[in-house]
């Protein structure tokens, strides 16, 4: 299996426009996670799915934030507007049994 | 509500030597208790888990970590550090009646040749 696939790997944008993050989850894996990273905040998980269902969205900040999972094997992120403090390492992660988790290599999002 | 502290933001050991990473945790029940390892630019990575059974888990690249319940710790321990064990370590904590992981702040391991 490839792994968890994120794209894009990196995303400069312009304040005000709108981001989409893409996430292929391995497949046979029921759970789905989004989280980010910054330095500041460290790690905080956004957002995650069970089945491609939406279980927990309490981490997502606001709603200019968006999650869909319309199959087993793709979800997205988007956040409009995006603003300059949404700048982070964005990750996504599957799981089988939402214990031990696999995380894709991660979207480093830049809003100027 | 379950979290999880690392207390240390860097640890600093030199090839070879034993090396420690700290981690308590705090939940209302039995805990699942985890390491990640990160490199540079890259998604976190298992290294072990502790759920039930034996208290001293071994995992990946020659890592270990102890439970303790009475100290509430899960400290990650390796006998011999090796340079490229250099890389940001997080712990994390699942209470069993819930579905998510609490990641700690993580502790960055400096291995010194």
């Amino acid at each position: 299996d490839a792994g968890v696939i994120q794209s894009p790997r990196h995303e400069v944008t312009e304040m005000g426009q709108e981001v989409t993050l893409r996430c292929k989850p391995i497949s046979g894996h029921d759970y789905l996670f989004w989280y980010r990273q910054t330095m500041m905040r460290g790690l905080e998980l956004l957002i995650y799915f069970n089945n491609n269902v939406p279980i927990d969205d309490s981490g997502m900040p606001e709603d200019r934030f968006s999650a869909k999972m319309p199959n087993a094997s793709f979800s997205t992120l988007k956040i409009q507007p995006s603003e300059p403090r949404d700048s982070a390492v964005y990750f996504c992660a599957s799981s089988r049994d939402y214990n031990e988790q696999f995380f894709g290599p991660g979207t480093r999002l830049t809003v100027l | 509500a379950q979290s999880v502290a690392q207390p240390e933001d860097q640890v600093n050991v030199a090839e070879g030597n034993p090396l420690t990473v700290k981690c308590t945790y705090s939940v209302s029940g039995n805990p699942y208790l985890f390491w990640y390892v990160q490199y540079p630019n890259r998604g976190l990575q298992f290294l072990l888990k502790y759920i039930t059974g034996d208290n001293l888990v071994k995992g990946s690249y020659g890592f270990e970590a102890e439970f303790n319940k009475s100290q509430t710790s899960f400290h990650l321990k390796k006998p011999s550090a090796l340079v490229s064990d250099s890389a940001l370590y997080f712990c994390a904590v699942r209470d069993p009646g819930f579905q998510k992981l609490v990641f700690g702040t993580g502790t960055r391991l400096l291995v010194s040749p």
